[in-house]
């Protein structure tokens, strides 16, 4: 069935660091894909997101490419704040009836001043 | 602008009660409309979805039900809650038909805890 898989966290970095949280998925058809974001004791924000292959996503610093060969759709950002410290989520969105959205598990990020 | 309202924030109930979680979209008209729980420490379950009034699908059964009294109004309910309904209960909308261009939107969230 379809299906997401994140890194499993937490990620702890250092402010500026380099970001890598890692994402496949499985799904029939040409799902789009998101990465939410989640501060605590808040709702999910959309953060980025792409609907076909090879498109890029990119918000706030972060970026996303959408890689059908891999089926992977990696959240990087070049230098993380403290500010950043949240959980992540990828998502699939199916393109059926509701459009319903799958979410990966979540990967807590922690950045250290 | 369109906004999403959730409440209660939170929310702490004893074993057997009832429950009644609303959610409310301004802004928009006919929007997909969803909820979603999230367990300590793990990712989200979608628990149901509705496209109009009165139409509701069910993702898991369980001790839960949902209606849509109005085009814009959710609401989560149970007759009798479970120790195991604890979580964090996630309203979110969306005008998505297909393509996904536009994501969802989610309110701020009700944290529920059944003792």
């Amino acid at each position: 069935g379809d299906s997401v898989t994140q890194m499993e966290g937490p990620v702890t970095l250092s402010e500026e660091a380099f970001l890598t949280i890692n994402c496949t998925y499985t799904a029939t058809g040409y799902p789009s894909l998101f990465w939410y974001v989640q501060y605590p004791g808040e709702g999910l924000q959309l953060l980025l997101k792409a609907t076909k292959a090879d498109d890029k996503g990119s918000n706030k610093g972060f970026e996303a490419t959408y890689r059908k060969e891999t089926t992977s759709f990696h959240l990087e950002k070049g230098s993380v704040q403290v500010s950043d410290s949240a959980v992540y989520f990828c998502a699939l969105g199916l393109n059926t009836g509701g459009f319903k959205t799958i979410f990966g598990a979540g990967t807590r990020l922690f950045v250290k001043a | 602008s369109q906004t999403i309202h959730q409440w209660p924030a939170t929310l702490v109930q004893p074993v057997g009660s009832p429950l009644s979680l609303e959610c409310t979209v301004e802004g928009t008209s006919n929007p997909n409309l969803y909820w979603y729980r999230q367990a300590a420490g793990r990712g989200l379950q979608l628990l149901f979805y509705s496209v109009g009034i009165g139409q509701i699908s069910s993702e898991v059964p369980q001790n839960l039900s949902a209606s849509r009294p109005q085009d814009r109004q959710f609401i989560l309910s149970s007759k009798k809650l479970l120790l195991s309904d604890s979580g964090f209960y996630l309203c979110a909308w969306s005008v998505e038909r297909t393509g996904g261009t536009y994501g969802y939107t989610f309110g701020s969230g009700t944290r529920l805890t059944v003792v």
